[in-house]
């Protein structure tokens, strides 16, 4: 089993819609979740946090249920530029980041 | 924000050859990581590399296939050694900001193997 399992996707979306991922984890000493993005070709980059209490940065909403190992990412009003792959990683403070294999989504004119 | 280059950028190698990526880092870091991304995957970690002392390497993989130098703190190598066309992939330098808590990724060496 994965250690952070992400429905691979595509999400093809159209432009405005609202779109959410999912992702679960494996590790319960994991402290810290992230969002990253990694557009195609390109390195993964930082998107956010993810904080216990939930979290909002724009049209983009992070949430984290730790009973549950369950995150989740929110992404409101979708723009062209948003079609990228979303990675979830989880972090459990010892060593480095751990990756899921991304969720791809696609946003359509 | 960490600034972090990797040479090279590409290279198409032989099978059973071998080729070293450099990673260089514009501040000094005490941890620095080397993750592989084969195609339509997600990152794995391949090891820790260690300034002054060997290499941690995850399960699955050994010094003698990566041999990773970490002379100072801002600079590693990582050397795929005797490669296979199953080598293939993106190898990708990665850094912890202590400051910032985040994790920074260079642009990445794309590696293919005929």
């Amino acid at each position: 089993r994965k250690e952070v399992e992400q429905d691979p996707g595509p999400f093809n979306v159209p432009e405005g819609a609202t779109v959410a991922f999912n992702c679960t984890y494996s590790n319960s000493a994991s402290q810290s979740f992230f969002w990253y993005r990694q557009d195609c070709r390109k390195e993964p980059k930082l998107l956010m946090s993810v904080y216990s209490s939930g979290n909002e940065d724009g049209r983009f909403t992070a949430q984290l249920n730790r009973a549950s190992q369950y995150i989740s990412l929110l992404i409101r009003d979708s723009k062209l530029s948003d079609s990228a792959t979303y990675l979830c990683v989880c972090h459990t403070g010892r060593r480095a980041l751990t990756f899921g294999s991304g969720t791809r989504l696609q946003v359509q004119p | 924000s960490a600034v972090i280059s990797q040479k090279p950028s590409r290279d198409i190698c032989q099978r059973g050859t071998s080729l070293t990526i450099q990673c260089q880092v514009d501040s000094q870091v005490t941890m620095m990581f080397w993750y592989r991304q084969q195609p339509g995957q997600s990152l794995t970690l391949i090891a820790t590399a260690n300034q002054g002392s060997e290499a941690t390497y995850e399960s699955g993989f050994v010094i003698d296939k990566f041999p990773i130098s970490r002379p100072n703190l801002t600079f590693s190598t990582l050397t795929v050694s005797n490669m296979s066309p199953e080598d293939s992939s993106i190898y990708l330098c990665s850094v912890h900001d202590k400051e910032s808590r985040e994790q920074y990724f260079g642009p990445g060496t794309r590696l293919t193997v005929t």
